[in-house]
């Protein structure tokens, strides 16, 4: 079946550096979503990306959706404390009304 | 507006036994989805329900259970609880289906001793 697959499962950066974190599936997405979940919490959603190629920005946080519609990437510009938590992303699951979540990258950042 | 919410926070049950978790959409939301999170699977999807008729279901057995209600809360059940139930069940409220994105309630801890 349909697979999300997302790199790196974790990363450590100092307070100021940049990160990204990729994702990857097996078919062609309608749509891509980005969650966060900060430690103890539940995800929150960030965005959807929808067209090929599509670049989206958050502040400092920058979103890309591949001209393939298989793979995304988010990156964080001088991370900082608050970023810290695990970033999902998630694909729809075939025709289904459900989405399929990759195993997440949890980012720490060290002051 | 009043986000997703979720009852309990918290449970610690025995094996054998059954539970059954309540979750509240956004209003206006009409679909309701289940998710269970573990550190080992990470988010697993359970079912999702719109207008009281499940939707869409997924891998679990039989002893995952859910129902919608008019006012679209939703309900799971869990029956028969094993050790390995033991997770943080997340429900997710959509406008009308997943492709308009997920929020989340603050989901319920269940413990399985």
């Amino acid at each position: 079946g349909q697979q999300v697959m997302q790199i790196p499962q974790y990363q450590h950066v100092q307070e100021g550096e940049d990160f990204t974190t990729y994702c990857n599936s097996s078919t062609t997405l309608s749509n891509i979503q980005w969650y966060k979940q900060r430690p103890g919490g539940h995800p929150v959603f960030l965005i959807q990306l929808v067209k090929s190629g599509e670049v989206k920005k958050q502040k400092r946080l920058t979103f890309q959706f591949g001209e393939a519609k298989k793979n995304s990437s988010l990156h964080i510009t001088a991370t900082q404390t608050t970023d810290v938590g695990t970033y999902f992303c998630a694909g729809p699951r075939g025709n289904n009304n459900d989405m399929r979540f990759g195993a997440g990258t949890r980012l720490t950042v060290k002051p | 507006k009043a986000g997703v919410t979720q009852t309990p926070r918290y449970l610690i049950k025995t094996r054998g036994q059954q539970v059954t978790l309540s979750c509240s959409p956004i209003s206006g939301h009409r679909s309701v989805s289940w998710y269970q999170q573990t550190p080992g699977q990470g988010l697993q999807f359970l079912f999702e329900y719109f207008s009281e008729t499940q939707r869409n279901k997924g891998n679990f057995p039989g002893r995952f259970s859910g129902r919608q209600f008019s006012n679209s809360r939703s309900e799971m059940n869990v029956s028969t609880l094993e050790l390995g139930d033991s997770a943080l069940y997340l429900c997710a409220s959509s406008f009308r289906d997943a492709n308009y994105g997920y929020t989340f309630g603050s989901g319920t801890r269940l413990t399985v001793v």
